[in-house]
């Protein structure tokens, strides 16, 4: 069975500080992994996504992930971060012939940021 | 082009009654996945139907149950509400490719 694991709960981190979020996933083949952000009694947004080629996927407001099959993990990255960055942000993982319809997400990590 | 639309965006129910969350997809879009959303739990797939048809079934009771009209807009409904019902209920579209979700804003249901 496929599932998703990110280690951090919080992080706490300063406004133009980067930021590393961390996620380890476990998927009997290649995975399809996403990155989504969720603020505050919203709805989730997607960041970005890994179907397969370079594994380093670049996404939406200035973050990145990077693919390591060795490690299962694909980790987001934002080289400075802004206050408007704090949110929670879930890992998924989906089956690779129907990724968008049965996604598998991690228990999430919350960005506070600090001024 | 208009998003994934949840109504009712908030809803209070007794413990014991019944509710039913409707969510319209993206134009184009025959897929859609429900999901779950607590503090203890996290994010757990519901359901998701495609064409009309139930697809995938995640490990929930059968008083969770759910359709999908021929326009694609989807219901799903929760019999005999109990106290850990209470959630954030999401809706997810997929197109054609069916490699990615788009998520609606939610219906926060609070049983009472």
């Amino acid at each position: 069975a496929q599932s998703v694991t990110q280690p951090d709960i919080h992080i706490t981190v300063s406004e133009g500080a980067s930021l590393e979020l961390r996620c380890n996933y476990s998927y009997g083949a290649t995975p399809y992994l996403f990155w989504y952000v969720q603020s505050p009694g919203q709805g989730l947004q997607l960041l970005l996504k890994y179907f397969s080629g370079d594994t380093l996927v670049q996404g939406i407001k200035g973050f990145e992930a990077e693919f390591k099959r060795s490690q299962s993990s694909f980790n987001l990255r934002k080289p400075s971060v802004h206050w408007s960055d704090a949110a929670e942000y879930f890992c998924a993982v989906g089956a690779v012939q129907a990724a968008g319809n049965k996604l598998t997400f991690g228990g999430g990590t919350r960005v506070l940021v600090k001024p | 082009k208009a998003g994934v639309t949840q109504t009712p965006r908030y809803l209070i129910k007794t413990r014991g009654q019944q509710v039913t969350l409707s969510c319209s997809p993206i134009s184009g879009h025959r897929s859609v996945s429900w999901y779950q959303q607590t503090p203890g739990q996290g994010l757990q797939f519901l359901f998701e139907y495609f064409s009309e048809t139930q697809r995938n079934k995640g490990n929930f009771p059968g008083r969770f149950s759910g359709r999908q009209f021929s326009n694609s807009r989807s219901e799903m409904n929760v019999s005999t509400l109990e106290l850990g019902d209470s959630a954030l209920y999401l809706c997810a579209s997929s197109g054609v490719s069916n490699t990615e979700a788009f998520f609606g804003q939610g219906t926060r249901l609070t049983v009472v």
